[in-house]
């Protein structure tokens, strides 16, 4: 299997444009969860979905940020309008099962001016 | 709210010295522990899973658990420089897991 894949790996935009970030778990996978890693406040979970449906969003910061899941195979994480403190890498991961191992995209680099 | 507590370090150690890395997480009803590690400028990549009290070992690492002290350590022996990174601890029971800040760790040759 390739592994999580995400796309863009790097995104330099202006504050106020919509940013659109993409994943495609591990197939079979039925767990996805978007994360936002920041020196200052690490590695935080932002929303997970089981089996296409979102579960938990508590951690998405603001109305801002909304994410999907319309198939098994591909995941968005939308931030609109961007705002310079949304910049972070994000993280997208799957597992199996909740308790079990996530694995890790590569991650996207957002820089937001 | 579930707290996940480590030395976010530098811990800096010489090669071949045995590394030794500690985690407290606050939820005493946690059931499965993970140590991941993070190279610089990539993403966290699985090096050990335990469930139980006791010693898991994995070629130079060995992971430690000890619930009635919550906490979990992970020794790395014969250190390497290719061992430096940051090492991430995540806790989790019946939810998703909650990491760790890390503690980044040097190796010096």
């Amino acid at each position: 299997d390739a592994g999580v894949i995400q796309s863009p790996r790097h995104e330099v935009t202006e504050m106020g444009q919509e940013v659109t970030l993409r994943c495609k778990p591990i197939s079979g996978h039925d767990y996805l969860f978007w994360y936002r890693q920041t020196m200052m406040r690490g590695l935080e979970l932002l929303i997970y979905f089981n089996n296409n449906v979102p579960i938990d969003d508590s951690g998405m910061p603001e109305d801002r940020f909304s994410a999907k899941m319309p198939n098994a195979s591909f995941s968005t994480l939308k931030i609109q309008p961007s705002e310079p403190r949304d910049s972070a890498v994000y993280f997208c991961a799957s597992s199996l099962r909740q308790q079990e191992t996530q694995y890790f995209g590569p991650g996207t680099r957002l820089l937001v001016l | 709210q579930k707290e996940v507590e480590q030395n976010s370090g530098p811990l800096s150690v010489p090669e071949g010295a045995i590394a030794s890395l500690n985690c407290t997480y606050s939820d005493r009803v946690s059931q499965s522990f993970f140590w991941y590690r993070q190279y610089s400028g990539k993403s966290p990549e699985l090096i050990m899973s335990i469930y139980s009290n006791g010693d898991k070992e994995d070629g130079r690492f060995t992971a430690q658990l000890n619930k009635a002290s919550q906490y979990v350590s992970l020794l790395i022996r014969d250190s390497q420089p290719s061992d430096s990174a940051t090492y991430l601890c995540a806790v989790n029971e019946d939810t998703p897991l909650v990491f760790g800040k890390g503690t980044r760790l040097s190796v010096i040759a």
